[in-house]
């Protein structure tokens, strides 16, 4: 693989349900990011992590667990999925201080 | 808190004119400034970063800064239809090793024919 891949592409999820949304880099970035993104809201971060085994929270946590136990991957997971929860999810990568480079994102619906 | 606004737009262009684009922060130790283009149903994906006062210029690409006034901008250059997108400013501080970006809301452009 080359870049950062993000799975599934897409998820109809009844309320309730558990669901781990996937991401992986290639690009041995330290930082890695969860966004979410609604309409009219922009992108906003949900957690993050500077580097292997250390994660934090963004803006907008409440709902979701991250973690980060090497540098490739960074899964996202809803422990109860909720409407509210229905959104376009974006994972990014970056070397610190350099851009961020998202993934293609997965597309969440939770009914 | 800190904050990037920018205008939603729409920006809407004629076809080879030149599209300005702005945005404005609150957080003066704001060290590093990126503009993203972002598709309809796309990912984010990076235009041009710009870290020092003045010009930086990148083919139809001109991005401007200017940390006294604590404003970034984004001129495209003899725009095309295929510039038409949502454009997105993120700011990061590299506060206390963290460099957690400050995103805007995005600017959409629209080029028309």
């Amino acid at each position: 693989i080359a870049g950062i891949t993000q799975a599934p592409t897409s998820q109809i999820l009844a309320a309730g349900r558990r669901m781990t949304l996937r991401c992986t880099q290639d690009m041995r970035h330290n930082a890695m990011y969860w966004y979410r993104q609604d309409l009219g809201l922009g992108l906003r971060l949900i957690h993050y992590s500077n580097t292997a085994g250390t994660t934090g929270k963004g803006e907008v946590p409440d709902g979701y667990s991250v973690s980060r136990a090497n540098t490739d991957d960074f899964p996202l997971t809803l422990a109860s999925a909720v409407p509210s929860q229905t959104s376009v999810y974006f994972c990014a990568s970056s070397p610190n201080e350099g851009e961020q480079f998202f993934g293609p994102g997965t597309r969440l619906t939770v009914l | 808190q800190k904050e990037v606004e920018q205008n939603s737009g729409p920006l809407s262009v004629p076809e080879g004119a030149i599209a300005s684009l702005n945005c404005t922060y609150s957080d003066r130790g704001s060290q590093s400034f990126f503009w993203y283009r972002q598709y309809s149903g796309k990912s984010p994906e990076l235009i041009m970063f710009i870290y020092s006062n003045g010009d930086k210029e990148d083919g139809r690409f001109t991005a401007q800064l200017n940390k006294a006034s604590q404003y970034v901008s984004l001129l495209i250059r003899d725009s095309q239809p295929s510039d038409s997108a949502t454009y997105l400013c993120a700011v990061k501080n590299g506060w206390r090793g963290s460099y957690i970006p400050t995103f805007g809301r995005g600017t959409s452009l629209i080029v028309h024919p």
